[in-house]
């Protein structure tokens, strides 16, 4: 089955600094990448996705990039803002099958 | 909006004891899923659901069983409930994958400790 790697698994910046988490996936029939955010007690929820027919996807301060040669997709995050701070899930699914993998998460605190 | 509501936000039992962990989605979707999230370890998919009385495994079903008698509800069912189930468990629901791709979205959670 699909395994997905998430990478760092803490990222500590300072505001107005860029972040990056990084993910590679094992199933090279994998057609779609999301990424989650789950703030403290809160239920995760999509921030951004992209489609393997897609390189990369920006939505305002937040970027995806993905490299289907190498199996890996990236998460962008400008001038950081301390309401940044969460856990980041990357996910990886066939799209057909409707199941996601998950990595293991990163935590990124943003200081102020 | 979509609302994915479950049927406790705390819980604790005791070991061996039957549990029922309940998951209601009102936006018609197809597909819903049970997960359990443990610190450093992510979201684990415990099983899943296409359709009514279908299910999956994922890839941590063992100690569990689910049923889906109507499309809006699915229920994670702990026959003989262990310490090590002790985590936070939820559940997601996502439409049939079409252009806006297969998001899912998330119920609160249930924490469940065993004691």
């Amino acid at each position: 089955g699909e395994n997905v790697e998430q990478h760092p698994s803490t990222l500590s910046v300072q505001e107005g600094d860029s972040a990056v988490i990084k993910c590679t996936y094992s199933d090279s029939a994998s057609n779609y990448f999301p990424w989650y955010k789950q703030e403290l007690g809160k239920r995760p929820q999509l921030i951004i996705d992209i489609r393997s027919n897609v390189g990369e996807k920006k939505d305002q301060r937040i970027a995806v990039t993905l490299n289907k040669t190498a199996k890996h997709f990236s998460l962008h995050i400008t001038e950081t803002q301390p309401e940044d701070s969460a856990v980041y899930f990357c996910a990886a699914s066939r799209g057909s099958n409707y199941k996601l993998t998950f990595g293991k998460g990163t935590l990124l605190t943003v200081n102020p | 909006d979509v609302k994915v509501t479950q049927s406790s936000r705390y819980l604790v039992k005791r070991t061996g004891e039957k549990v029922f962990l309940e998951c209601v989605q009102d936006m018609d979707h197809e597909n819903m899923f049970w997960y359990r999230q443990d610190p450093g370890l992510g979201l684990r998919l415990i099983y899943f659901s296409y359709d009514v009385k279908m299910k999956e495994k994922g890839d941590i079903p063992e100690g569990y069983s689910v049923s889906r008698e109507k499309k809006e509800r699915f229920s994670l069912i702990l026959e003989s409930a262990s310490t090590n189930q002790t985590s936070m468990y939820l559940c997601a629901s996502s439409s049939t994958p079409d252009y806006r791709g297969n998001e899912q979205f998330f119920g609160p959670g249930t924490r469940l400790t065993v004691l």
